[in-house]
């Protein structure tokens, strides 16, 4: 079982919908959590990080935490066309502090 | 401000070739980390430094060398190319091993036949 598992879509919605991506992880000792935005060949930028559980917001994007599922979203409000991209979540390995990534959703937002 | 700059964006190499990758950063940080991403897989780490003059293996170190040349520059090499280490790799820095806002290169993509 891979530490973090993401659905690699293509997840396919009409500008303005509100996008819904999601992540587990197997390991409860984890407590940074992170997403990065990857547009075709470019590399991930940081779109959000948490820290632990609940939600965080910035702009349009709302990163969510439950430990007690150990579930991580990414919601995104009014998507755009410009938000078509990869989306990875990542979170810090206990063992050796280095990011993991989920193999990431690909995202299609149609005019 | 370049931030992560990668060299070369794209390569082609027969099995058995060598080469070198060149990344260097101009943001002052302290930790640099080599990527490969494989459709399916996900971005895989194969080596970290956490600072200059320390290297250490990641998730899939086999078949790769590093340099940390100075804080600048991290190189990763391949001594002899296998038609597996077909993939992009990304070069990547932190302000500290423990600061997970990384900054990524735009890759380098390799291909071996």
């Amino acid at each position: 079982q891979k530490e973090v598992e993401q659905d690699p879509g293509p997840l396919s919605v009409p500008e303005g919908a509100i996008v819904s991506l999601n992540c587990t992880y197997s390991n409860s000792a984890f407590q940074y959590f992170m997403w990065y935005r990857q547009y075709s060949r470019k590399g991930p930028e940081l779109l959000m990080y948490t820290y632990s559980s609940g939600n965080k917001e910035d702009g349009r994007f709302t990163a969510q935490v439950d430990k007690s599922s150990k579930y991580i979203s990414l919601f995104i409000r009014d998507s755009q066309p410009s938000d078509s991209a990869t989306y990875l979540c990542a979170r810090a390995s206990y063992n050796t502090d280095k990011l993991i990534f989920g193999t990431g959703t690909r995202l299609q937002v149609f005019p | 401000n370049a931030g992560v700059t990668q060299t070369p964006k794209f390569q082609v190499l027969k099995t058995g070739q060598s080469m070198t990758l060149q990344c260097a950063q101009d943001m002052n940080h302290n930790s640099m980390y080599w990527y490969r991403q494989d459709p399916g897989m996900g971005l895989r780490l194969i080596y970290y430094s956490a600072s200059e003059g320390t290297t250490d293996k990641g998730e899939v170190p086999n078949g790769y060398n590093v340099s940390r040349l100075n804080k600048r520059e991290f190189s990763l090499r391949l001594e002899s190319a296998a038609p597996s280490q077909t993939s992009v790799y990304f070069c990547a820095s932190s302000e500290t091993e423990a600061n997970y806002g990384y900054t990524f290169g735009s890759g380098t993509r390799l291909t071996v036949v």
